[in-house]
Order: structure tokens, then C-alpha cells, then sequence
């Protein structure tokens, strides 16, 4: 499969604790996303990355929240000080060519804060 | 920022028969207006999608409309069949510093195709 893989597909743990989400885009995209869908929504936009760059973060991303992709290939999402309100899935997508503007998603991370 | 909304949020119809799902949007710099489908527990993918210099698309059974001056936009699926059974949602983006694409997503459809 030379789509999105994002690992783990699963995460529970409980409120306070440090988890990691790490996302695979397709091996020629060079602009990698993150979103976050809770139940019942549709995927909220939280960061952009150009290759290395980020370029852009939402409102939503509080300072418990860095995403990273150091090489501009993979990239990390890490959430700090998990509160249960952090619970959903946690979504990423990849692109390459402007004009198009397709975004190729990955199945996603759900992450349940207990 | 922009806004999407989309309606209904829910839609049975019988097998065979039309579907419409109908979605506005805020911001006049969007110029972008993908569909995506989401089946249960599984990645969102595109359907179709068309841009702001068009004012119709068609795909097969799928086909998307653009009123710009309205600014809004509808998507129309004929001859439902079961499998088109899914999360529809619709989503508008404007182009970001890089070029990339931020979209934002209406609240979704969840779409229920009747044998």
C-alpha cells in the first residue's frame, strides 16, 4: 500500500500523559497536513507543512500541541498533558501538486483520553 | 475564516432515486470545492471536486454545482446504491502561504441508501 500510513491506529491513555502520532505521507508529496475529527464533525484543519516548513497552524493548536517533520518526509504530532477534551481522531493527508488540490488522507489515529 | 455549512445532516432515499446534499460557504476567496466520502472507520477520499471557474462537473452517477454569486454548492448522485452508503462532506479551501490547500469541512452527511 503506497498510501498515507499513519501508527498508531489506536491510542488510550490517560489524562496527563505524553502520546505520539507519527504519519507517513505518500513518498513524493511534499505538503503534509494534520487534522483532527471529532465524532459526528467534519476534519478540522490543525497544521500544514511545505517539506520541512511548517507553514501554518490553526488557532486550535494549543501549546500542548507541536507537530514536527524534521526531514520532510515523515512527520510527528505530539500532544502534551492529554486532557479528555484531546479525544478524536487525529487525521493526516498529503499532496503535491497545487493545481490539483487533492488531499490523500491516512486512516487516522484515534486517541481516547481516559 | 471561512465557514462551510452543509445540509441535511442526515438522507434516506430508495435505492434508484436521486440524492442532493447542499452546502454554503463564507469566505468569496474560496476557489476550491472538493467532496469527500467516509465510510465508517475509514479515511476520508475524494469523489469529485471543482473549482471556482466552473460551474458544473460531472462524473458518472456523481455531479457537483457552483454558484459563486450564491456561494454555494451541491452535490447530486443518481441512481443510488447501497455502497454509495457513507459520510459525505463537503469542504472549501482557499490556497496557503507555500501553496498548499487549507480546507474546511462542512459538518458532514451521513447518507443511507434503502434496498
Amino acid at each position: 500500500d503506497t498510501g498515507v500510513s499513519q501508527d498508531p491506529r489506536h491510542k488510550i491513555t490517560k489524562r496527563g500523559q505524553n502520546v505520539t502520532f507519527r504519519c507517513d505521507p505518500i513518498s513524493e508529496h511534499n505538503r503534509l497536513y494534520w487534522y483532527r475529527q471529532t465524532l459526528g464533525q467534519g476534519p478540522e484543519f490543525l497544521t500544514y507543512f511545505q517539506n520541512e516548513a511548517q507553514l501554518e497552524k490553526s488557532r486550535l493548536l494549543s501549546d500542548r500541541f507541536s507537530a514536527e517533520r524534521p526531514k520532510g518526509s515523515f512527520s510527528t504530532l505530539e500532544i502534551q498533558r492529554t486532557e479528555q477534551g484531546d479525544s478524536a481522531m487525529y487525521l493526516c493527508a498529503s499532496s503535491l501538486d497545487r493545481n490539483t488540490g487533492e488531499l490523500f488522507f491516512g486512516e487516522g489515529s484515534r486517541l481516547t483520553v481516559l | 475564516g471561512e465557514n462551510v455549512e452543509q445540509h441535511p445532516s442526515t438522507l434516506s432515499v430508495q435505492e434508484g432515486d436521486s440524492a442532493v446534499i447542499k452546502c454554503t460557504y463564507s469566505d468569496s476567496a474560496s476557489n476550491y470545492f472538493p467532496w469527500y466520502k467516509q465510510e465508517l472507520g475509514k479515511r476520508p477520499q475524494l469523489i469529485i471536486d471543482i473549482r471556482s471557474n466552473v460551474g458544473e462537473k460531472k462524473d458518472q452517477r456523481i455531479a457537483v454545482t457552483l454558484n459563486k454569486t450564491a456561494k454555494h454548492f451541491s452535490l447530486h448522485i443518481t441512481e443510488t446504491q447501497p455502497e454509495d452508503s457513507a459520510v459525505y462532506f463537503c469542504a472549501a479551501s482557499y490556497i496557503l502561504t507555500g501553496g498548499g490547500n487549507k480546507l474546511t469541512f462542512g459538518t458532514g452527511t451521513q447518507l443511507k441508501v434503502e434496498l
